[in-house]
């Protein structure tokens, strides 16, 4: 079953402008981590936060968990045309495995 | 340094055969994770070897299976398609298992078409 879920399902915003993504999981977690995926290819690993952390950064990237709401925020700053993509949050839990949302698809218009 | 390699790329078969996907992982990762992405269901856990065991299986039917190698590089097996089975499947490796923040590194993913 899906775990982690994104919000919202699709964001357009102009260049330049941020771009912020929620999810939401339903477990206890190890850490929560966020992909990008272009044009249905393979998933690049953007950034990981663990469950005792609360905010991480990450050049444009800025992570922040909240564990007692269950919900992680992805925040992109100063958006570029190439950030087209989805973008994927996955739970990580003790079982190793990675539990994904069905992801956000964010378009960057120029 | 080369990432996670899968083979083959695109494949198209036809109902009630049975396919066999291939998976590199980056050299030093002892870990291989399969992942089905089909439309409208997002990324999908399926299988996890890690030293040559099958560690932990998603659910799915038995008719997914894979291996691992000696030389940690993954198969993944589905026998008797159907049309659902049609996706992306996308393999992923990460370092020995000692940490279960360990970084999954995707590869690009077979596009599998069954007709």
């Amino acid at each position: 079953s899906q775990q982690g879920e994104e919000d919202p399902q699709a964001l357009s915003i102009q260049e330049g402008e941020n771009a912020t993504m929620n999810c939401s999981y339903k477990t206890s977690i190890n850490n929560l981590q966020w992909y990008r995926q272009n044009s249905g290819r393979g998933l690049v690993h953007l950034i990981l936060i663990r469950s005792n952390e609360r905010e991480k950064h990450s050049g444009r990237l800025r992570v922040t968990l909240d564990t007692s709401k269950k919900s992680s925020s992805l925040l992109i700053t100063a958006s570029r045309a190439a950030d087209t993509a989805s973008y994927f949050c996955a739970a990580g839990s003790r079982s190793y495995q990675l539990t994904f949302g069905k992801g956000t698809k964010l378009s960057v218009i120029p | 340094e080369a990432g996670v390699t899968q083979s083959p790329t695109h494949l198209i078969k036809t109902r009630g055969q049975q396919v066999t996907l291939r998976c590199s992982p980056i050299s030093g990762h002892t870990s291989v994770y399969w992942y089905q992405q089909a439309l409208g269901l997002g990324l999908q856990f399926l299988l996890w070897y890690d030293e040559g065991e099958e560690r932990n299986r998603g659910n799915f039917p038995p008719r997914f299976s894979g291996r691992q190698f000696p030389n940690y590089s993954s198969e993944l097996n589905v026998n008797a398609l159907e049309l659902e089975d049609s996706a992306l499947y996308l393999c992923a490796s990460s370092l020995a298992v000692r940490d279960s923040t360990d970084t999954q590194y995707f590869g690009p993913g077979t596009r599998l078409t069954v007709l």
